[in-house]
């Protein structure tokens, strides 16, 4: 089974810097996708980025870019110019086979 | 256009009762998954329907139940609630069930059991 492992359980960065959000995971398949997530105070889910494991480029969405090591099964994500509403939780997800899985998440506080 | 909903927002229970949650997912969503998130902790797979059947189940006791209804919104039922029950739950819909698909989450239900 695939497991998704955060090894930072909290972090924190100056506003305007950049951080940069570790995750791993573990799988024996070759196509699957790969998700960050963010988790507000207010608790709704976001979607921030995702990357087909197929692609060899990563993925970018303005602020936000992922550095997708295939081979490492490594998947962080880069957040430049951090803003104060990046205050989140971020959790890493795997999805295959209809089975998303998800880290146990990155406190992240983004400091004035 | 509206998102997923959930209702109730807030709900508190005791040990042993039954506790149905409701989704209504994003306008043209057809498929529509649970996730169970306990504090501190990420979402962890519970369900997965799409056109009223089950697609997917996760590591869940057969006291957690759902079902998919014609207009695509879902419920979710827990029986003989315990204290190890309280948590967020999550809907999140998307088009269909294919791998690639984007899920789109709701508020959740925040979910006591005393």
């Amino acid at each position: 089974a695939q497991t998704v492992t955060q090894s930072q359980p909290e972090m924190s960065v100056q506003e305007a810097e950049t951080v940069t959000l570790s995750c791993t995971y573990d799988t024996s398949e070759n196509n699957y996708y790969l998700f960050w997530y963010k988790q507000p105070p207010s608790r709704q889910m976001i979607l921030v980025i995702r990357q087909e494991a197929y692609k060899q480029q990563n993925a970018t969405e303005n602020r936000f870019s992922v550095n997708f090591q295939k081979a490492a099964k490594s998947f962080s994500l880069k957040i430049s110019d951090s803003q104060l509403g990046d205050t989140a939780m971020y959790f890493c997800a795997f999805m295959e086979n209809n089975d998303m899985r998800f880290g146990a998440g990155t406190r992240l506080t983004v400091k004035p | 256009d509206a998102g997923v909903t959930q209702s109730p927002t807030h709900l508190i229970k005791t040990r042993g009762q039954h506790v149905t949650l409701r989704c209504s997912p994003i306008s043209g969503h057809k498929s529509v998954s649970w996730y169970q998130q306990v504090l501190g902790q990420g979402p962890q797979f519970i369900f997965q329907y799409y056109e009223k059947e089950e697609r997917g189940r996760g590591n869940f006791p057969d006291r957690f139940s759902a079902r998919q209804f014609p207009n695509y919104s879902s419920e979710l039922n827990v029986n003989a609630l315990l204290l190890g029950d309280s948590a967020l739950y999550l809907c999140a819909s998307s088009l269909g069930t294919t791998t690639q698909e984007t899920q789109y989450f709701g508020p959740g239900t925040r979910l006591l059991v005393l």
